[in-house]
């Protein structure tokens, strides 16, 4: 079974540009997750969709983190303008009912 | 508000003998409480799970141990293995739409 897909694997920019990330989860898999992992911390949850909904989006930055799931399938998160705490690991996890999440290797975002 | 981790605690044990890794929760309405591995530059990856109404799971060389009294929560690695070096993380399920919400993590170290 094909895990869960993110690219790219690193991302370096300056403050204040855009970008954006890509998470294709495992099929048939209807919750999607996107998580911020700041260096020596937990991940964080930034929204959780189900099917093509948003179920949870408390912890994201609304001002500037904007994130989309294609038909059910495909994610995309994106952040406009970045700051410098925006350096990041982001994590793309996908589930199938109660079962476990399983994570994709994430996305290392570099703010400079 | 959501837990998260500001510090890393290091756990370093010998190559075969047992390790504990403990983790506090604050939330009681949780319905499940994870432990997740992370490997360096990878995602984290499941390793088991515990219903709240269960005080103890077992794995495969895992056993969780939970404790609802003082809502703690231990994960004991039999045998450690270099292969078990890694971060982890508690977590804690909760909601209808299984929002998983992650800890602080500690690292552990198995000396050969």
């Amino acid at each position: 079974e094909a895990g869960v897909a993110q690219s790219p694997r690193y991302k370096i920019i300056e403050k204040r540009q855009s970008v954006a990330f890509w998470c294709n989860p495992i099929s048939g898999h209807a919750t999607l997750y996107w998580y911020q992992q700041i260096l020596g911390q937990g991940p964080k949850l930034l929204i959780q969709f189900q099917n093509n909904g948003v179920v949870d989006d408390s912890q994201l930055p609304k001002d500037r983190f904007s994130a989309e799931r294609l038909k059910g399938v495909d994610s995309t998160l994106k952040i406009q303008p970045a700051k410098l705490e925006d350096s990041a690991v982001y994590l793309c996890a996908s589930s199938f009912s109660r079962i476990e999440a399983f994570f994709g290797q994430g996305t290392r975002l570099t703010v400079v | 508000g959501e837990s998260v981790g500001l510090h890393l605690p290091t756990l370093s044990v010998q190559e075969g003998d047992n390790s504990i890794i403990n983790c506090a929760y604050s939330n009681s309405a949780s319905d499940y409480f994870i432990w997740y591995k992370q490997e360096s530059g990878k995602g984290p990856q499941f390793i088991i799970d515990i219903r709240s109404n269960m005080d103890k799971r077992q794995g495969q060389r895992v056993t969780v141990l939970l404790n609802k009294t003082v809502k703690h929560l231990s994960l004991q690695i039999a045998a450690t293995q270099p292969g078990d070096s890694a971060v982890y993380f508690c977590a804690e399920r909760r909601g209808s739409y299984d929002k998983v919400i992650f800890g602080p993590g500690t690292s552990l170290s198995v000396i050969p």
